[in-house]
């Protein structure tokens, strides 16, 4: 596709059920980030790829958040029993590398709403 | 600790008047400075980058000053239009790498009114 590309635009669901969010980035792009955004506030980073791996994990607010990467392509966002604190945009971004002054391309996210 | 504090966080404005949005940061060290407009229910999309050597940077009508020394950056509309209204967001990348070395300031909701 022409750009980054996230599913579901929209996600209702009860607290304590586990969620998937996905991106797929933009083709050849090795660079790929999840941000997260809650009401009225600025984005928070959430975690990075390079390729398939994930140098830095730091930004995940707990262990009920995990992602992954496969074939330097789409990622999912996994977040397990979920809060209602989890209720927020979570965007995708994807780069060409992960060098200072590349640009990073945003999809249009994910509203979460956790009830 | 990283800090990108934007101001004002609102500001309404008429169509074809100018505004200036600002910017200070405490990063370090620093690699680059960005603007991006989010637009309601859409993902930010970058307007400028500039590195500590660039004191303006020109993107139409939007115009980005740098002052690496006072750390202070600003971000010039000139005759807004309608579809300028959205979120600004002002970013700096810390060191050579981007990875998770950007912050990212809270932002300016600009609405220009007709």
């Amino acid at each position: 596709g022409a750009g980054v590309s996230q599913s579901p635009s929209n996600k209702v669901t009860e607290k304590g059920k586990d969620v998937e969010l996905r991106c797929d980035p933009i083709s050849g792009h090795t660079a790929l980030y999840w941000y997260r955004q809650r009401l009225g506030q600025g984005l928070e980073f959430l975690i990075y790829f390079q390729g398939n791996s994930a140098p830095d994990k730091s930004g995940l607010p707990s262990d009920r958040f995990s992602a992954e990467r496969t074939g330097e392509s789409v990622s999912t966002l996994t977040i397990q029993r979920t809060q209602q604190e989890d209720s927020a945009v979570y965007l995708c971004a994807s780069s060409r590398t992960t060098g200072g002054r590349e640009k990073l391309f945003f999809g249009s996210g994910t509203q979460l709403s956790v009830l | 600790k990283n800090q990108v504090e934007q101001s004002p966080q609102s500001l309404i404005i008429l169509e074809g008047k100018n505004c200036t949005l600002q910017c200070n940061y405490t990063v370090s060290p620093f690699s680059n400075l960005r603007w991006y407009k989010q637009d309601t229910g859409r993902g930010p999309v970058s307007l400028t980058i500039m590195t500590f050597s660039e004191n303006t940077k020109s993107n139409g009508r939007y115009t980005a000053t740098l002052d690496a020394d006072t750390k202070q950056s600003s971000l010039h509309i000139t005759a807004s239009q309608l579809s300028d209204s959205a979120s600004y967001i002002c970013v700096v990348s810390a060191s050579r790498k981007a990875g998770n070395m950007l912050t990212f300031g809270g932002g300016t909701r600009l609405m220009v009114k007709p």
